[in-house]
């Protein structure tokens, strides 16, 4: 199963791009990077996934390095309420997926 | 529309006991998976209901287990809590299932167990 490691925190000025990196260095090729977000007492959010190529939604952006061993999510402009702990988690395909979950790293906004 | 509910919010066990815990998914969401988070451990992957079928299930020992209703609405069961069972308990719907894929989490059930 692929490992998946996330540093514990990073400070961003409100109005400024987030860039939250993420190892999953030893991925395979067919295992998904999701990236989801909790914020104090609620339930994590979903905020974008991605297998090989970079994504990109209304939230956010997805960039997965082209050997696939890490990729970085990017917030283009962070406000207060970005602040949170977010989520890089690699799964497995099918129905007997595995789910390796990142220990989150805490982000704060900084006006 | 309704997110997912998960109830009760907050439950005090003591060890030796068993605990129920109940989630209502999304209306139109046929799989539920379940999640224990805590401290030491983070996230971690319990099992995932799809259409009443136990579909995945994470490595948790048999003391935990769960059930899936035809209205897709999903319980999750602890039997002879121990200590380390303290967490905060999430619970997930989504259209297609395989776990975090576009999932919507519930707010959580924090089971302390003294």
């Amino acid at each position: 199963d692929a490992k998946t490691t996330q540093p514990p925190s990073m400070d961003c000025a409100e109005g400024r791009a987030a860039n939250l990196p993420c190892n999953h260095s030893t991925i395979s090729g067919n295992e998904y990077v999701y990236w989801y977000r909790q914020i104090h007492s609620q339930g994590p959010q979903y905020i974008i996934h991605g297998l090989k190529n970079n994504e990109t939604n209304e939230m956010a952006s997805l960039i997965i390095t082209e050997d696939r061993k890490s990729s970085t999510l990017i917030l283009p402009h962070a406000t207060l309420r970005d602040t949170a702990v977010y989520y890089c988690i690699v799964r497995t395909p099918f129905n007997d997926y595995k789910l390796s979950f990142g220990a989150g790293t805490t982000v704060t906004v900084r006006a | 529309k309704a997110g997912v509910t998960q109830t009760p919010r907050y439950l005090i066990k003591t060890r030796g006991q068993q605990v129920t815990l109940s989630c209502s998914p999304i209306s139109g969401h046929r799989s539920v998976s379940w999640y224990q988070q805590t401290p030491g451990q983070g996230l971690q992957f319990l099992f995932e209901y799809f259409s009443e079928t136990q579909r995945n299930k994470g490595n948790f020992p048999g003391r935990f287990s769960g059930r899936q209703f035809s209205n897709s609405r999903s319980e999750m069961n602890v039997s002879t809590l121990e200590l380390g069972d303290s967490a905060l308990y999430l619970c997930a719907s989504s259209l297609a299932g395989r776990g975090v894929t576009e999932a919507f989490f519930g707010q959580g059930t924090r089971l302390t167990v003294v």
